[in-house]
């Protein structure tokens, strides 16, 4: 079973700098999908960016990017520029690519939280 | 507009009084699922659904039932709720494949 981890429980920003939040995962698949969400204090869950194993490139949102190392199992995710607006929890998130129920459940991270000081 | 909707978004109740927490999506998606959320813990698949009468077993699934009759709807059902099971809830869905999944708005479910 695929397992995702995110070693930071809370980070904090101080606003207009930048912050890199952690996930690595493990999996003996080749092809599958990785996600961030973000849950602001309303509970919704927000797809933040999106990243397909086969794809070499790491994906960029605006002011949010990715360092994808399929090597080393490793997704973090990169706000530049934060804004207060920012602050929330943010999942990391792994989807197979497989067909059945694992290629449409999604394995998440413990969740870190960060603050975003003014 | 697409969407899932969970009702209620709170709910307080007692150890043992059943209660059931509804799903409903207006996107025609095959696959449905719920997850608990708990603080380090993430989200946790508790049952999903394929499809139409089609109906397993996620990773935490003691504790809870599900029914799928018609494709928009989902229920999730507590028949015994115990504190253990006090937590956050989602609903998502997804067509077959998709790299999408559409949330509900969650259901904080406090059992005392």
């Amino acid at each position: 079973a695929q397992t995702v981890t995110q070693s930071q429980p809370e980070m904090s920003v101080q606003e207009a700098e930048t912050v890199t939040l952690s996930c690595t995962y493990d999996t003996s698949e080749s092809d599958y999908y990785l996600f961030w969400y973000k849950q602001p204090p309303s509970r919704q869950m927000i797809l933040v960016i999106r990243q397909e194993a086969y794809k070499q490139q790491n994906a960029t949102e605006n002011r949010f990017s990715v360092n994808f190392q399929k090597a080393a199992k490793s997704f973090s995710l990169k706000i530049s520029d934060s804004q207060l607006g920012d602050a929330a929890m943010y999942f990391c998130a792994y989807r197979s690519s497989t067909r059945g129920n694992a290629g449409n459940m999604l394995t998440f991270g413990g969740g870190t939280r960060l603050m975003v000081k003014p | 507009e697409a969407q899932v909707t969970q009702n209620p978004r709170y709910l307080i109740t007692v150890t043992g009084k059943k209660l059931t927490v509804t799903c409903s999506q207006n996107m025609n998606h095959e696959y449905m699922s719920w997850y608990r959320q708990d603080p380090g813990l993430g989200l946790r698949q508790i049952y999903y659904s394929m499809n139409v009468e089609v109906t397993d077993k996620g990773d935490v699934p003691e504790g809870y039932k599900v029914s799928r009759k018609e494709k928009r709807n989902f229920p999730l059902i507590l028949e015994s709720p115990s504190p253990n099971q006090t937590s956050l809830y989602f609903c998502a869905s997804s067509t077959i494949m998709n790299t999408e999944a559409f949330f509900g708005q969650g259901t904080r479910l406090t059992v005392v």
